[in-house]
This record gives C-alpha cells, structure tokens and sequence, in this order.
C-alpha cells in the first residue's frame, strides 16, 4: 500500500503572501495525484487532479505541480477563505490512499 | 448542482448495525461510480467503499470488508451503505462522494453524517 507524506503538518502564512505545500509518495504515482480542501466543519473539495489541473470553479491562484513521487499545491496570493487543511491523495494504486493533511493557517 | 445528502447516522452500540443513505441530484447519478470516505474526530480522510455506476462492482477497504456492503438504487438516485458488525474504530464522519470516471478520484461530496459507536 502506497505511503502519502504531507510536509509540513502546519504552515502559518500572512494573507497576501504565497504558501507551498507538499506531497511525496512513497512509490512513484504517475500523475495521478489529486489536492483537497477542507475548512473545519466542512465536507472536502477537490481543487486539482491528474497532479496539475484545476477542477470546476477553483480559482487560478491554485495550482499543482510534479509527478512520479514529489508534487507540490501552490496558492499564490493567500485570500482569508484559504485557510484550510489540504490533503493529497493517490489514485494510481488501489487502495486510493489520503495524505495526513497539511494545516494551513494565519500568521 | 451536483448535491449529495448523507442521512442515517447516529449512535450505536459496538456490534449493532446502521445503514446510511446518500440522495444525489443535480446529475445522472446512473451514469457515475460512487463512494464512501470516512473521517476519524480530529483525523485525516480513509477511503471505505466504491460502486460502479450499475452496481455490478463493488470494492472495499481491508479495514471494513466483510462488515460494511454499499449498494445502490438508481431509480431512486440514492447510494447506501449497509454497516454491520460496528466497532469503536467505525466511529467517523461519513461521506459520499462522487467520482468523474470511476478512476478513485472524488469531485463532489456530500456534507457527512456522523457515525459514533460507543457503548
């Protein structure tokens, strides 16, 4: 079963400023990689899949990057409503496998 | 818009069962594969079941199956999941989700519905 490492667990940002956050596989995934968001209370929503494409509606300032075992969530310019915590997941391999989760929050 | 409604869930003792439902509108819920991903108090996300879009595959994850069944009912656009056998370590949040290609990728989630097992 495939091993998802999020790094870091928490990473305090200023609104404004950028935030890049990590996913490493522990075997190669191809691009089949896929970011979430979930604000606390709230049901997860997918941001981007096949590692580097937005899904409906998200706005440009997410994108992803990589491949293989290394990918990369990146939001350029930090809005209040992106405080969140952002999971990885897999999906080259069965079982589909989430990350732990990287805690975004205010600096 | 794509909705999803989980509802059935509750508190039940360790052993006992509960099925939970999941009302999908908003797109031909017929024509897509279907799944149920929990989350612990306070954890990260597991992925527990999937369904084709006929209901003719099902797969589960090592940690229910054998317990929990998902099934659906397209003439009524409602995906279930049948969990027996509950454990405290069942105790989650649980969602369906619904996925583009049946490729185990999730593009729209319901709002959860809370599982507690204790006695």
């Amino acid at each position: 079963e495939i091993v998802m490492t999020q790094s870091p667990a928490t990473l305090s940002v200023f609104p404004g400023e950028r935030a890049t956050l990590s996913c490493r596989a522990s075997q190669s995934v191809s691009s089949t990689l896929a970011w979430y968001q979930q604000i606390p209370g709230q049901a997860p929503r997918l941001l981007i899949y096949d590692a580097s494409t937005r899904a409906t509606g998200i706005p440009a300032r997410f994108s992803g990057s990589g491949s293989g075992p290394e990918f990369t969530l990146t939001i350029s310019s930090l809005q209040s409503e992106d405080f969140a915590v952002y999971y990885c997941q897999q999906y080259n391999d069965w079982p589909p496998i989430f990350g732990q989760g990287t805690k975004l929050e205010i600096k | 818009q794509v909705q999803l409604v989980e509802s059935g869930g509750g508190v039940v003792q360790p052993g006992r069962s509960l099925r939970l439902s999941c009302a999908a509108s908003g797109f031909s819920f017929s024509n897509y594969g279907m799944h149920w991903v929990r989350q612990a108090p306070g954890k990260g996300l597991e992925w527990v079941a999937v369904i084709s879009f006929d209901g003719n595959n099902k797969f589960y994850a090592d940690s229910v199956k054998g317990r929990f069944t998902i099934s659906r009912d397209n003439s009524k656009n409602t995906l279930y999941l049948q969990m027996n056998s509950l454990r405290a370590e069942d105790t989650a949040v649980y969602y369906c989700a619904k996925d583009p290609l049946l490729r185990y990728l999730f593009d729209y989630w319901g709002q959860g519905t809370l599982v507690t097992v204790s006695s």
